[in-house]
């Protein structure tokens, strides 16, 4: 019964290449994101989205492309991946008067 | 524009000494600040907010307005407290949470 849950938690794959990440919460909250934790552990948002709709687009490069279907799941593609992309991403929800819920995170590594 | 800093990037202190992990926020609005801890290959997870005044794991924080700061304290460190501590603050215009760029805290027996 985990609130919020990420696929896969681990991803290794080369450099070029286009993966995604799935995010899907149980909690009904309406505003979901992803958050990067880099190697020097730095947490930045990366996209947020309420009820289904993006309401914060940080300074990502736009090879990277979230995708809501519904409220309940944030999806994270990303295409031709580089090195730097290397990082842990981290799935939250959160509704106004809640605090941020996280997912277990996604280590992804590119070679 | 609305920022978190922690100036420490990893606080070292022995089992029974007192912590404090410093956190200044710089914000125009009514700040609403919190905590989050992660402990090592878990996930992220709130560790207390300052609107609830709680107590979590023995830690407090206050918020204090004058100095912009939120740090947390714990009088006595467990070795159970080493994690990552982020200090985040939330823009209630945009719902948006600003991290701080984390406390690594190592409590040694």
């Amino acid at each position: 019964d985990t609130a919020v849950s990420q696929t896969p938690k681990y991803l290794v794959t080369q450099m070029g290449n286009d993966k995604s990440i799935k995010c899907e919460q149980n909690l009904g909250h309406d505003t979901m994101y992803w958050y990067k934790q880099d190697s020097k552990k730095f947490l930045k948002i990366m996209f947020s989205y309420n009820n289904k709709e993006l309401i914060i687009n940080e300074t990502v490069p736009n090879r990277f492309s979230p995708k809501s279907p519904d409220k309940a799941h944030l999806n994270l593609h990303i295409n031709s991946l580089e090195l730097g992309d290397s990082a842990v991403y981290f799935c939250a929800s959160r509704d106004p008067n809640s605090p941020l819920h996280f997912g277990n995170g996604t280590r992804l590594t590119v070679t | 524009a609305q920022r978190v800093t922690q100036p420490e990037k990893l606080l070292s202190v022995f089992k029974g000494a007192p912590v404090e992990l410093k956190c200044n926020y710089s914000y125009s609005g009514s700040p609403e600040l919190f905590w989050y801890v992660q402990y090592s290959r878990q996930r992220l997870q709130l560790l207390l907010r300052h609107i609830s005044r709680e107590s979590i794991k023995g830690f407090t924080a206050d918020l204090n307005k004058g100095e912009t700061s939120f740090h947390l304290k714990k009088p006595f460190a467990q070795e159970e407290d080493s994690a990552m501590y982020y200090c985040a603050l939330k823009n209630t215009g945009f719902q948006k949470l600003v991290f701080g760029t984390g406390t690594r805290l190592l409590v040694s027996p």
